[in-house]
């Protein structure tokens, strides 16, 4: 059972827009704003899509964008295009007392209709 | 051009050992944390361990706290991790992570393609 929960799987047609959800708790989430999203196609490493709950690194379109209430994050994907059906993961820093220092959501499978 | 690659996957017998490796280029290893990250067949990912920059501060998942040792040499550019007493559970893609700090938190901001490792009689 992963630390973050998202749900398994998420759609939307091309065009529309789509949010992801990661809850954790007051220790991850919560706690801190460490929270960063990746975005993995099959066979393929994952890529560093949101860091620092909202922030978008160089060259991810500004399609994507995250945000963060209480011990829930989001990750939203605007203008559906095809390219951006892959898994995605949430994560968050749990602080270094905890059993995990780093840890992550189970992935949503987004398919783009 | 910044790049991660791992080495020394491979299939191994229960109770078995293993070093994992991953050599780093195009930006200066010695300046950054970094972490082995895995991903078991069909699952999501589990981070497993992180190191930082001079080797002071070392953590461990729980699952291979006592089993696995990270470490690094600046000097080679390379992370490393070696893993003994495997379990079938340790079954994965272990991916090694570089981990950049953004000014105000970090994340995982390069990734290499990941090594297979397999765990079975």
């Amino acid at each position: 059972q992963s630390a973050l929960t998202q749900p398994p799987s998420a759609s939307g047609s091309p065009g529309q827009s789509v949010t992801i959800s990661c809850t954790g708790t007051s220790s991850d989430v919560g706690g801190y704003n460490y929270v960063s999203w990746y975005q993995q196609h099959p066979g393929k490493a994952p890529k560093l899509m949101i860091y620092e709950v909202s922030k978008r690194p160089s060259g991810v379109p500004d399609r994507f964008s995250g945000s963060k209430s209480g011990n829930t994050a989001s990750l939203t994907v605007s203008g559906l295009q095809a390219e951006d059906e892959a898994d995605y993961y949430c994560s968050s820093y749990a602080g270094s007392n905890n059993l995990e220092v780093v840890v992550f959501g189970g992935g949503t499978k987004l398919t783009v209709l | 051009e910044v790049q991660l690659v791992e080495s020394g996957g491979g299939l191994v017998k229960p109770g078995g050992s293993l070093r994992l490796s991953c050599a780093a280029s195009g930006f200066t290893f010695s300046s950054y944390s970094m972490n082995w990250v895995r991903q078991a067949p069909g699952k999501g990912l589990e981070w497993v361990s992180s190191i930082s920059s001079s080797s002071s501060y070392i953590y461990y998942a729980d699952s291979v706290k006592g089993r696995f040792t990270i470490s690094r040499d600046n000097a080679k550019n390379s992370l490393y991790l070696q893993m003994n007493s495997l379990r079938a559970e340790d079954t994965a893609v272990y991916y090694c992570a570089r981990q950049k700090w953004f000014g105000e938190s970090d994340a995982f901001d390069i990734w290499g393609q990941g090594t297979m490792v397999t765990v079975s009689s």
